[in-house]
């Protein structure tokens, strides 16, 4: 089973400044099968990116996605006030199926 | 425009059962394939399966197989989520989402879990 572990657990910055999330896999995954979610308090997850650097539909160009085998990373250009969220990555394998990481906490320093 | 909408909250009994709904809209339902995520209180999300609305194949995580049973109802285009032997830490909001329609190693490309339901908060207490 792969584990996703992504750092830092904690991130604190201000509005306009660069993020950068990671998400580090216990083994290689296939960057077709890597996602990213953005998730606020008592909402759904967000699909931001799959394939590790797509985007998805309506998202700001400000999110990129990039990496391959065990290393990845979501990259907000400029944060704006309502990037403070939840982010997770998700992998793919064909057993057992999806798996997420714990999540980092973007917050306003 | 594309919507998920899954049933109500319950309130369940340690050894009881749940089964939550999600009523898809907008799109073709035999085209692609739902994902079943729960999230416990203040924690991370958890894949629990994946079901296909096209010939309902399934994949259980290992965690819930022999408790979960995923089912698809295409003539209302919604999905199920039955969960027995229902215990504490089942406690947890679950959210459907949609997937594709084969798992992502048979699929042409996988493009994520692109729309999600509003959840439906289910509590296991005595």
């Amino acid at each position: 089973e792969i584990v996703l572990t992504q750092s830092p657990g904690t991130l604190s910055l201000s509005p306009g400044e660069r993020a950068t999330l990671s998400c580090r896999a216990s083994q290689s995954v296939t960057s077709s099968y890597l996602a990213w979610y953005q998730q606020k308090p008592g909402q759904a997850p967000r699909l931001l990116i799959y394939g590790a650097s797509s985007r998805a539909t309506g998202i700001p160009d400000r999110f990129s996605g990039s990496g391959s085998g065990t290393d990845f990373t979501l990259t907000i250009s400029r944060l704006e006030p309502e990037d403070f969220a939840v982010y997770y990555c998700q992998q793919y394998g064909s057993s057992p199926g999806y798996s997420f990481g714990q999540g980092t906490k973007l917050e306003i320093k | 425009q594309v919507h998920l909408v899954q049933s109500g909250a319950e309130v369940k009994k340690p050894g009881a059962s749940v089964k939550v709904s999600c009523k898809a809209s907008g799109y073709t339902f035999t085209s692609y394939g739902i994902s079943w995520v729960r999230q416990a209180p203040g924690q991370g999300l958890e894949w629990m399966g994946w079901i296909s609305a096209y010939n309902g194949n399934t994949n259980y995580a290992q965690k819930v197989q022999g408790r979960v049973t995923m089912t698809t109802d295409t003539s209302t285009s919604t999905a199920y989520m039955e969960l027995r032997s229902l215990r504490s830490d089942d406690t947890a909001v679950y959210y459907c989402a949609r997937d594709s329609m084969y798992p992502p190693v048979y699929s042409s490309r996988w493009y994520g879990f692109d729309y999600w339901g509003q959840g439906t908060l289910v509590t296991v207490s005595s």
